[in-house]
């Protein structure tokens, strides 16, 4: 069972619509990161928050917009999504990030499976 | 960039085989990872070693790494049919981030 939760399961949105993703952790990490994964391929990183702030961002388009209320919380809002925006969204966590790298391993949710119609 | 570059991308075994797969990386790490992911589902993480290590084991899990030659091999030993799987490298690239490998496709058949 995986300490990272992530919710809904599963989403279904049009290219109008306004949703999000939700990811929590209970483990006291420090990092928390969302990763996309297309069907068949590796995840690829999207965004990644050390200690609730934004650190990195992979020139991600800004339809997709991350959001860290607290340090067990981390949100992605959607919005004007792409049909090819249609992936596995999986949130993880880590105990922390040393000087910007990350040290140790991550902990992953099981992923919100979002369908943009 | 993908960092992290697995073969074969597919491998279908048989139950009790010993299943190995193997990872390149291209730029210098300070640690390399392995992980898990069943089908539809989240990653889970095996194994990592580090940068000054050779190699490390858990149970039934072979981890070896090369830095001279930037890679890495996993071994599953004495396969089931649960290790069938999506296997991943993963690696730290200078940009401090955790980039996977396209991945091995794992099938153990009973």
């Amino acid at each position: 069972d995986t300490e990272v939760t992530q919710t809904p399961k599963h989403l279904v949105m049009g290219m109008t619509n306004k949703k999000s993703l939700k990811c929590e952790q209970h483990m006291g990490h420090r990092a928390m990161y969302w990763y996309k994964q297309k069907a068949k391929k590796p995840p690829e990183l999207m965004f990644v928050y050390s200690y609730e702030k934004l650190s990195i961002n992979e020139s991600v388009p800004s339809r997709f917009s991350p959001e860290c209320p607290n340090s067990s919380l981390l949100n992605l809002h959607l919005h004007a999504l792409q049909p090819e925006d249609s992936a596995l969204y999986l949130c993880a966590s880590s105990q922390d990030i040393q000087a910007g790298w990350i040290t140790g391993e991550l902990f992953f949710g099981e992923g919100s499976r979002l369908t943009v119609l | 960039s993908q960092q992290g570059e697995e073969d074969p991308q597919a491998l279908s075994i048989q139950e009790g085989e010993n299943a190995t797969m193997n990872c390149s990386y291209k730029t210098s790490i300070n640690n390399l990872q392995w992980y898990r992911q069943n089908s539809g589902r989240g990653l889970v993480h095996l194994i990592l070693i580090r940068s000054n290590e050779r190699e490390k084991h858990s149970g039934r899990l072979r981890v070896t790494l090369d830095t001279s030659k930037k890679s890495s091999s996993l071994l599953i030993t004495a396969s089931r049919a649960a290790d069938t799987a999506s296997y991943f490298c993963a690696s730290v690239n200078q940009g401090g981030k955790l980039i996977f490998g396209q991945g091995t496709e794992l099938s153990v058949k009973p």
